[in-house]
């Protein structure tokens, strides 16, 4: 079965500085897609960036990119420049390429300190 | 663009008491419709899935039960609620399969 681990329960950044969040995960596929989601206070749960695992290139979005690692199973998400309203909750969700569920693991609290 | 409505927004049951959350999408048809539950301090446990009205697919034996009567309508259900039914509960869409979910803003479901 598939799995997917966040070791860090919390993480605290000061503004503008770069934070890196933690992520395994493990599985028998080849073929699969990972996900980070960030629930900031409000709850409402929000994609922030996606990489499929046949592509060796780092997905990136705007402040927010991936080292994704297929052979170690690890998709950290780096956090450039960051600001205070990327206070929230972040989660790393992992979908397997013949199934739709997303399995998520426990999530990082990431604090933003001004 | 697809959007997903999920309500109410928070609810405090009795234990003992019936229980229906409903969400709804627009924008989309023939969604894959998920429902998850949060407890405090853990991550999303997927609860029910769905891939057309009528079917369901249950991950986790509990107390609680899913129905799919219309295309764009999912409904989480349970007859008699629990203490351990209290949780924060997300309806999501699969926008295009293997592209990730869109999230209803969830119901905070506290049992009492």
């Amino acid at each position: 079965a598939q799995t997917v681990t966040q070791s860090q329960p919390e993480m605290s950044v000061q503004e503008a500085e770069t934070v890196t969040l933690s992520c395994t995960y493990d599985t028998s596929e080849s073929d699969y897609y990972l996900f980070w989601y960030k629930q900031p206070p409000s709850r409402q749960m929000i994609l922030v960036i996606r990489q499929e695992a046949y592509k060796q290139q780092n997905a990136t979005e705007n402040r927010f990119s991936v080292n994704f690692q297929k052979a170690a199973k690890s998709f950290s998400l780096k956090i450039s420049d960051s600001q205070l309203g990327d206070a929230a909750m972040y989660f790393c969700a992992f979908n397997g390429g013949s199934q739709g569920n997303l399995i998520f693991g426990k999530g990082t609290k990431l604090s933003v300190k001004p | 663009s697809q959007t997903i409505h999920q309500w109410p927004a928070t609810l405090v049951q009795p234990v003992g008491s019936p229980l229906s959350l409903e969400c709804t999408v627009e924008g989309t048809s023939n969604p894959n419709l998920y429902w998850y539950r949060q407890a405090a301090g853990r991550g999303l446990q997927l609860l029910f899935y769905s891939v057309g009205i009528g079917q369901i697919s249950s991950e986790v034996p509990q107390n609680l039960s899913a129905s799919r009567p219309q295309d764009r309508q999912f409904i989480l259900s349970s007859k008699k609620l629990l203490l351990s039914d209290s949780g924060f509960y997300l309806c999501a869409l699969e926008r295009t399969i293997n592209y990730g979910y869109t999230f209803g803003s969830g119901t905070r479901l506290t049992v009492v």
